[in-house]
């Protein structure tokens, strides 16, 4: 079957940075997705890996690891705008660009 | 910059009643999906386009959903009848073809509750 678990809720305060993590058992891989959702909002694409290691992008970075079927999405300088729902999606193989998502993580930044 | 377009925002109904979203993809783009999201989950793909044809409608529950995409541009989901449990926000996404990397974009999303 397919399993995509994230931490339900995370907080973390304005300035810091917090790690979210993402573990994955699909049919197949071609790729892991995260996207970052405000409340009441679209998905907005942040991040896209494929091979294992870091991907830096700003003040988001995105890490994967296929062997272990693990990713994070690492965000640094935390900003109160931060705060939304961060969702990991796996392209799993046997569909045209299918992806399989995780229920997300809700983030809340405090000052 | 270019939007996926859909519409209503917002749509209350009751159960029983028939009910129809509209998305309109990013302009180019060929393939074009409708995904449900219930309240503290992710997305769930329910159909997905390739221009004008239907490539994946596994999960989409036909006895009361139909969805097309006549001219292979913008599309039409539909629910008859509507149901409690469809309570959920619709979002449609468009990605430029079926490449893995081909990155999806999702539009802002129509609420429906049914009363």
């Amino acid at each position: 079957g397919q399993n995509i678990d994230q931490p339900t809720e995370m907080t973390a305060t304005e300035g810091a940075i917090v790690q979210i993590n993402c573990t994955y058992q699909t049919s197949g891989f071609n790729g892991l997705f995260w996207y970052q959702q405000h409340a009441g909002e679209a998905p907005t694409f942040l991040s896209y890996n494929v091979l294992d290691g870091l991907e830096e992008k700003g003040r988001f970075s995105s890490f994967l690891s296929r062997s272990k079927g693990y990713s994070y999405l690492l965000l640094k300088e935390l900003q109160m705008k931060d705060s939304a729902s961060y969702l990991c999606a796996v392209s799993a193989s046997g569909g045209y660009n299918k992806l399989i998502f995780g229920a997300g993580t809700r983030l809340a930044v405090h000052p | 910059e270019a939007e996926v377009a859909q519409s209503p925002r917002y749509k209350i109904t009751e159960k029983s009643q028939a009910v129809a979203f509209w998305c309109d993809p990013i302009s180019g783009h060929a393939t074009l999906y409708w995904y449900r999201q219930i309240l503290g989950q992710g997305p769930e793909l329910l159909v997905q386009f390739q221009d004008e044809s239907v490539v994946d409608d596994s999960q989409l529950p036909k006895d009361r959903f139909s969805a097309e995409r006549l001219k292979g541009v913008d599309s039409t989901l539909k629910i008859q009848p509507a149901e409690l449990g469809d309570s959920a926000m619709y979002l449609c996404a468009s990605s430029l073809g079926t490449a893995d990397t081909d990155t999806q974009y999702f539009g802002p999303g129509t609420r429906l509750t049914v009363l």
